[in-house]
């Protein structure tokens, strides 16, 4: 089975404070990804990334910013926390089947709160 | 603003009922239409997904209904059950290949 671990499920920061969030895949995927989840307006794409050190904005890049230095890792940082940044975060990898269809896989989520 | 439009944002549905989730979107561009299912404290899991060129696709209980002309598709659920209580998303691809735009989602509750 496909595993993207996030590394914190909770987690509460102040305004102004500069926050990391770590996701791991162990399925070699190339594509990673980025979302915030928030009610009533789905997912929204925040950044991703088709290989090491290539990075895209998504949708809503305002406010962060990514690294991913090695294949199995992709970052999100936030590089001085805000109070309209609480969310939930959830990063996924993705495969494409024969099909030309993608499937994303999806870790658990960081909810982020911003004091 | 959300190219793709999704309705009811919640739906309470007794065990045995039929739930349905219907989804509408603007551009015609998109060429595949996935389905996520997301349980309390997990991520979104793929659940099912159509392309348009059929107008329906059925997986045991679920089934995806679509409608190009009128740029709609629908997840309907049959035979409902406690189980199936988790938040669903629609989504869609465009041919480009670019990324996965989501529907709002839609928190269904299914009554014992």
């Amino acid at each position: 089975d496909v595993k993207v671990t996030q590394s914190s499920r909770y987690l509460v920061k102040r305004t102004g404070e500069k926050v990391f969030l770590e996701c791991v895949q162990d399925m070699d995927h190339e594509n990673m990804f980025w979302y915030r989840q928030d009610p009533g307006l789905g997912l929204r794409l925040i950044y991703f990334s088709y290989d090491v050190k290539m990075k895209e904005k998504g949708d809503i890049p305002e406010g962060y910013s990514v690294s991913r230095e090695k294949k199995e890792r992709f970052s999100l940082i936030l590089e001085s926390a805000s109070t309209n940044q609480t969310s939930m975060y959830l990063c996924a990898s993705s495969l494409v089947d024969r099909g030309n269809n993608e499937k994303l896989f999806f870790g658990s989520g960081t909810q982020l709160s911003v004091l | 603003q959300q190219q793709v439009k999704q309705s009811p944002q919640s739906l309470i549905v007794q065990k045995g009922g039929i739930s349905i989730i219907n989804c509408a979107y603007e551009n015609t561009a998109f060429d595949y239409f996935p389905w996520y299912q997301q349980f309390p404290g997990k991520g979104p899991a793929l659940l099912i997904a159509i392309r348009p060129d059929v107008s329906e696709k059925k997986e045991g209980r679920f089934t995806i209904s679509f409608n190009k002309s009128a740029k709609q598709f629908s997840l309907h659920i049959m035979d409902s059950q406690p189980g199936d209580s988790a938040t669903y998303f629609c989504a869609a691809v465009n041919n480009a290949g670019n990324m996965l735009t989501f529907g709002g989602g839609t928190r269904l509750m299914v009554k014992p």
